[in-house]
């Protein structure tokens, strides 16, 4: 299996630009998660769906950010205007379900520069 | 209070060493326990799964405790392949299911 696929790995952009970013979940895993990593506040969860449907969006920051799973192999996060503080790595994971010892899988991240 | 709670160390630490990390949780709706292991620019890998009983892989050792609310890790024989950042994750189970992250503790073994 190749793994959970993200795109692109780096994207530098101006403030005020739109951002989207994909991923790819491994093949048969019914759960995705959208992630923001930075230094300060380490991993946050943003939003995570089952079989393509939203469950919780608690973390997303702000009505900037939203999230789209439009099948079970492909969701998107986009950031609209984008700003200088959205800057961070942005990891999607994917996981099989929801028993006690079921891990996530994580895809290689997307690093976003907002200048 | 953060929900999981880690010294970020770094902890430097010279090869064949033992070294112990530990973490705090908060919420008492935790379910599963993990370690998570993310190198440098790379994403977060699961190390080990925590059990109650408490559990072992090699040189790795996890131990739970649950009236504390209380995860540890300990790392024997350390290798300088084991220098990465250290996460504890808690997965809640509580109307929704999520997992949190702590912000890590680094670990630098040295030659």
């Amino acid at each position: 299996d190749a793994g959970v696929i993200q795109s692109p790995r780096h994207e530098v952009t101006e403030m005020g630009q739109e951002v989207t970013l994909r991923c790819k979940p491994i093949s048969g895993h019914d759960y995705l998660f959208w992630y923001r990593q930075t230094m300060m506040r380490g991993l946050e969860l943003l939003i995570y769906f089952n079989n393509n449907v939203p469950i919780d969006d608690s973390g997303m920051p702000e009505d900037r950010f939203s999230a789209k799973m439009p099948n079970a192999s492909f969701s998107t996060l986009k950031i609209q205007p984008s700003e200088p503080r959205d800057s961070a790595v942005y990891f999607c994971a994917s996981s099989p379900g929801t028993g006690v010892r079921y891990e996530q899988y994580f895809g290689p991240g997307t690093r976003l520069t907002v200048t | 209070r953060k929900e999981v709670e880690q010294d970020p160390g770094p902890f430097n630490v010279p090869e064949g060493a033992t070294v112990a990390f530990n973490c705090t949780y908060s919420n008492s709706a935790s379910q599963s326990f993990f370690w998570y292991r993310q190198d440098c620019r790379k994403e977060p890998k699961l190390l080990m799964s925590v059990y109650s009983s408490g559990n072992e892989d090699g040189r790795f050792t996890a131990q739970l405790n649950r009236a504390s609310q209380y995860i540890s890790l300990l790392i024997r024989d350390s290798k300088l392949s084991d220098s990465a950042t250290y996460l504890c994750v808690v997965k809640l189970i509580s109307g929704t299911y999520k997992y949190i992250f702590g912000t890590g503790t680094r670990l630098k073994v040295l030659a």
